[in-house]
């Protein structure tokens, strides 16, 4: 079992319309989790992070965790095609100098 | 959010040749750094963590003796590619989190393209 898993799409969504993309991790114990949007051929940029359960906005951005279901989820509303990149799930465990650890990514392409 | 310089963002060199890659916390101190590589339509695979003042340790299946790590003060780590090929060619990426708390999110370099001809 991958430690953190993400249909790797791609996910095609209109102009406008809600974008919700899915990851869920291995170990129980993490305690950070990120969303990272990636660019072809670009380093990844952190566009959201959580640590606890629930959900968190930021602008058109919402993360949500469920650490019991060991599922994490981001939202975009009003997607627009700026907003087509990969989408990188990342968890990393208790610890300042824990790793981070990657999924695949969502390749998300939103049509105009 | 810190920054996290990468040098070079690009680089073609001969096989059997040496390639050094920089990574710098600009704003920052950062005792670990992480290096990962990429390669076309896969995810970032960590390759070792660079540990300041000390041997970096090495994920499963990546040779030390060819990905020289060396991380030499709190703010430079560099990866050294010796005698790369051609299936060395790959998007290597480096990355630093500030030394506080538990829950920081890594930043990211811009990246080093590595075509090995």
């Amino acid at each position: 079992q991958k430690e953190v898993e993400q249909n790797s799409g791609p996910l095609s969504v209109p102009e406008g319309a809600i974008a919700s993309l899915n990851c869920t991790y291995s170990d129980r114990v993490s305690q950070s989790f990120f969303w990272y949007r990636q660019y072809s051929g670009k380093s990844p940029e952190l566009i959201m992070s959580i640590y606890s359960n629930g959900d968190k906005e930021d602008g058109r951005f919402t993360a949500q965790l469920n650490k019991a279901s060991q599922y994490v989820s981001l939202l975009i509303r009003d997607s627009q095609p700026s907003d087509s990149a990969t989408y990188l799930c990342a968890v990393k465990g208790s610890g300042g100098y824990q790793k981070v650890t990657f999924g695949i990514g969502t390749k998300l392409q939103v049509i105009p | 959010g810190a920054v996290v310089s990468q040098h070079p963002s690009r680089v073609i060199c001969k096989s059997g040749t040496s390639v050094k890659i920089e990574c710098r916390s600009l704003d920052f101190q950062a005792t670990t750094m992480f290096w990962y590589r990429q390669f076309p339509k896969q995810s970032l695979m960590l390759m070792a963590t660079s540990n300041e003042g000390s041997k970096a340790t090495y994920e499963q299946g990546v040779e030390k003796d060819k990905f020289l790590i060396n991380h030499a003060s709190l703010t430079l780590s560099t990866l050294t590619v010796t005698s790369a090929h051609p299936e060395d060619s790959s998007f290597y990426i480096c990355s630093a989190s500030p030394l506080t708390a538990t829950n920081t999110e890594a930043f990211f370099g811009q990246g080093t393209r590595l075509t090995v001809v």
